[in-house]
């Protein structure tokens, strides 16, 4: 059974770092890996999404990485702002279409 | 629609009541999701719509809970007989699919903001 493991639960730091958010997965037969980012009462909004054969994508202030073999993503945030606030949620695309998510870490930007 | 839209957005209903949520995925797109995240809880996989079959029910809950879709486009799910541990936001999502059973890892899954539904 696919398990997806998000490393800090919740995170908080000043404007403007750098900084890394981990997702682990313990299955590597995945079609994909996908970072979304949830906002309080608020549905999903993708990130970014890394195809299996693919080892980052990059989007604005974001790279996410994939270590398919080691089970293994990172989303990297560049020079953060307020705005980031959010739930970040990692999930794992299976066979079938089915999603499995991790339980997401909360980031807060402190102005 | 620009996104993927749900109704109604908040639900009370009391324990025991029939309860629907509806999806309407963006156009165009085949492949529909329903998932549900419980209060301080991960989001759970519920069932997948190709088209109008559903290829995978295996995390409907249990037998009080049924999903249809009709036309290809939009999407119900029922809940019977509600009970309070049924209690979380219901998320919807869509995505472009491939023909049959052959899967593009590169679709992208757009969600809807949510069914609030809470059960007294």
């Amino acid at each position: 059974k696919q398990e997806v493991t998000q490393i800090p639960a919740a995170l908080s730091v000043p404007e403007g770092e750098n900084l890394v958010l981990n997702c682990s997965f313990t299955d590597s037969a995945i079609y994909n890996l996908q970072w979304f980012r949830q906002d309080p009462g608020k549905g999903l909004t993708s990130l970014l999404l890394i195809q299996s054969s693919q080892r980052e994508q990059t989007s604005g202030r974001l790279n996410a990485s994939l270590d398919k073999s080691s089970g293994r993503s990172t989303l990297y945030i560049a020079a953060s702002q307020p705005g980031d606030s959010a739930t970040y949620l990692c999930a794992v695309m299976m066979g079938a279409q089915k999603l499995v998510f991790g339980q997401g870490t909360r980031l807060t930007i402190n102005p | 629609g620009a996104g993927v839209s749900q109704s109604p957005s908040n639900k009370v209903t009391e324990k025991g009541k029939d309860v629907e949520l509806r999806c309407d995925p963006i156009s165009g797109h085949t492949a529909l999701y329903w998932y549900r995240q419980s209060l301080g809880q991960g989001l759970e996989f519920l069932i997948y719509f190709q088209g109008n079959s559903a290829p995978d029910k295996s995390g409907l809950p249990s037998d009080r809970f049924s999903a249809e879709r009709t036309g290809g486009s939009v999407s119900t799910l029922t809940i019977q007989r509600t009970q309070q541990e049924d209690s979380a936001v219901y998320l919807c999502a869509s995505s472009l699919e491939a023909q049959g059973a052959y899967l593009i890892s590169g679709n992208t899954i757009y969600f809807g903001e949510g069914s609030w539904l809470t059960v007294v």
